[in-house]
């Protein structure tokens, strides 16, 4: 089946503990990205990849990091994790950008305290 | 510089009523523009795209959308709601630069 995982789904951390949020996508596609998505704000998108090795900035990177060694895998990593990261984390894959449809992870809530 | 605005953060409607959510967009490139659908606790699915042609594209369940060049928006609708359509609906407009950027969202009620 065709799919994004996300690990974990659930993830309650405390200020300054590193964690890696995990994504992989089974579609063999180039593009991956990274959004989080607030109340009353949609979906911001952090991080995004063209490929293995091509990472780039989206609207809201800081505080965030992210590495594309392979070309299913696309994790994301905080750092020094604060409370204002407290958010739902959404992972996205597509063949590629422009007219091709983006697929869904099923998401991570992640509570920073 | 792309992006997407959404009248009415909550929208509720009968069941069996017209349901009509909009979305207006800025960009300076012809636009690909999307509906995504989220149920709860779910990721985004996609309900339908517009990128190039008829104007008037369907969808998955029964939406449609138009493309409004003139007036750039890209509003969703559907003849008649079911309770099943209960959800947050979310535009989105590509306009070059490896982005999409989606609007705040729309959360569809249908009541009894």
């Amino acid at each position: 089946e065709a799919q994004v995982t996300q690990n974990p789904r659930y993830l309650i951390t405390v200020t300054g503990k590193k964690l890696t949020v995990t994504c992989s996508q089974n579609m063999n596609h180039e593009y991956m990205s990274w959004y989080r998505q607030d109340p009353g704000l949609g979906l911001r998108q952090i991080y995004y990849s063209m490929n293995v090795e091509v990472t780039d900035k989206g609207d809201v990177p800081e505080g965030y990091k992210v590495s594309r060694k392979e070309k299913r895998n696309f994790p994301l990593i905080l750092e020094s994790p604060s409370p204002n990261q407290t958010s739902l984390y959404f992972c996205a894959s597509s063949l590629r950008t422009g007219v091709h449809e983006q697929y869904f992870g099923p998401g991570t809530r992640l509570t920073v305290t | 510089a792309q992006s997407v605005t959404q009248l009415g953060s909550h929208v509720s409607v009968s069941e069996g009523a017209l349901v009509l959510l909009r979305c207006n967009y800025s960009s300076s490139v012809p636009p690909y523009l999307f509906w995504y659908v989220q149920y709860p606790n779910q990721g985004l699915q996609l309900l339908l795209k517009y990128t190039t042609g008829a104007t008037l594209v369907k969808g998955i369940n029964g939406f449609e959308a138009e493309f409004k060049k003139s007036e750039t928006s890209f509003h969703l609708t559907k003849p008649s709601a079911h309770m099943s359509d209960a959800a947050e609906y979310f535009c989105a407009v590509e306009g070059g630069g490896n982005k999409l950027t989606f609007g705040t969202g729309t959360q569809l009620k249908v009541e009894l």
